[in-house]
């Protein structure tokens, strides 16, 4: 089991730009997390899918942000444009289901850095 | 809002001692409070889980207290080793969706 696998692991980018992060959830799981975690903030979840539907994108802090699950075995947040208050670290994380006692397991994560 | 509340931010125990992190929730409706240890540079991984029904779980040197009625729930970590210095999580779930609580950097002095 190879975990739940996030890239690039650091993202260095000017204010404006696109960013793309990218994330591969562990085969089998049918529920996809996007959180941010931030000093300020902690661990916020952005959104959440489950049979790569979207389910709730209540977390998503602005219309410059959006994500897909094109099929069950990859999942992207886009970042359009980049400003340096989205600095953060960006978690995916995946679940058997988004049932109660289902853990999640997360990825090593993507560090965001906004200039 | 924060739906679940952490304390203390950070916690300095020495080896061999007990550690303790307290978290509280308002939300009723939560149904599951996990924790979770996050090393420097890695994501969060599920350390010990608990219910509603039962106030107390234990594995190993890990265990959860949890208390109802005061909407309260706590983290043991008993003869604390340097190996588990690392930010702890409390979590609660409800209406799919799991809150954290802000984080608890502990370091256990050898």
């Amino acid at each position: 089991d190879a975990g739940v696998i996030q890239s690039p692991r650091h993202e260095v980018t000017e204010m404006g730009q696109e960013v793309t992060l990218r994330c591969k959830p562990i085969s089998g799981h049918n529920s996809l997390f996007w959180y941010r975690q931030t000093m300020m903030r902690g661990l916020e979840l952005l959104i959440y899918f489950n049979n790569n539907v979207p389910i709730d994108d209540s977390g998503m802090p602005e219309d410059r942000f959006s994500a897909k699950m094109p099929n069950a075995s990859f999942s992207t947040l886009k970042i359009q444009p980049s400003e340096p208050r989205d600095s953060a670290v960006y978690f995916c994380a995946s679940s058997f289901s988004a049932g109660v006692n289902s853990p999640l397991h997360f990825g090593n994560g993507t560090r965001l850095t906004v200039t | 809002q924060q739906q679940v509340k952490q304390s203390p931010q950070s916690l300095i125990v020495q080896k061999g001692g007990i550690s303790i992190i307290n978290c509280a929730y308002e939300n009723t409706a939560f149904d599951y409070f996990p924790w979770y240890q996050q090393f420097p540079g890695k994501g969060p991984a599920l350390l010990i889980a608990i219910r509603p029904d039962v106030s107390e779980k234990k594995e190993g040197r890990f265990t959860i207290s949890f208390n109802k009625s005061a909407k309260q729930f706590s983290l043991h970590i008993m003869d604390s080793q340097p190996g588990d210095s690392a930010t702890y999580f409390c979590a609660a779930r409800g209406a799919n969706n799991l809150f954290f609580g802000t984080g608890t950097r502990l370091t256990v002095i050898p």
